[in-house]
């Protein structure tokens, strides 16, 4: 289901570890996804995208990956700072331009 | 590295009063987009704009919004009458070239406060 307001969901990751975030979408027509960050009080940061014609994608320090088959979407990211504290989204594209985003998780990372 | 810019950083407005919010998009990028945010809730597409007409508007964009490129540089959003429930943080989003179906990158938003 969606989260609504402030009850987003929240991981929390010890400094150094790795982060997975998840995201599921439900429109078998999307060909695009993106992941953005978001800090408090800001707008949302580019991340990594992936086209449905793949299913993993490698930045520096993240990884995304990509399964149609049960249309699920995962933020990896390695060796966690605490700068990596933010809300993250998930992003798609079916058709025309627009972007439908996720709910959000909030990640926290423990010094 | 270029971005999108936005001003206001905040506006506080009283109910039924126009606001007009600005930004400019990336130099070279042809697609332009508003999305907005209330607060604690997820980001949600507005509209978006190509070769100086609307592509896409979602339902929250009535006849209360409107959306201009006055010129070669700006991209506004007009909304006519404001409402309480207009309150939320607004961002603008530009796109590339190519087709649109790109990253959209955004700006740093605009908290709108209608009291």
């Amino acid at each position: 289901g969606e989260s609504v307001g402030l009850h987003l969901p929240t991981l929390s990751v010890q400094e150094g570890d790795n982060s997975i975030i998840n995201c599921a979408y439900s429109n078998s027509a999307s060909d695009y996804f993106i992941w953005y960050k978001q800090e408090s009080g800001k707008g949302p940061q580019f991340i990594i995208d992936i086209r449905s014609n793949m299913d993993k994608r490698q930045g520096q320090r993240v990884t995304v990956l990509l399964n149609k088959t049960v249309k699920h979407l995962s933020l990896q990211i390695a060796a966690t700072q605490p700068g990596d504290s933010a809300v993250y989204f998930c992003a798609e594209t079916s058709y025309g331009n627009k972007l439908v985003f996720g709910a959000g998780t909030i990640l926290r990372v423990k010094s | 590295e270029p971005e999108v810019t936005q001003t206001p950083s905040h506006q506080v407005t009283q109910m039924g009063q126009e606001v007009i919010l600005r930004c400019v998009p990336i130099s070279n990028h042809l697609y332009f987009y508003w999305y907005r945010q209330i607060l604690g809730q997820k980001v949600e597409f507005l509209v978006s704009f190509y070769n100086n007409e609307i592509s896409e508007k979602s339902e929250i964009f009535d006849d209360q919004f409107s959306v201009e490129r006055p010129d070669g540089s700006n991209f506004t959003l007009k909304i006519r009458s404001t409402k309480l429930e207009d309150s939320a943080m607004y961002f603008c989003a530009s796109g590339p070239t190519s087709g649109g179906k790109e990253t959209q990158y955004f700006g740093p938003g605009t908290r709108l406060l209608v009291l």
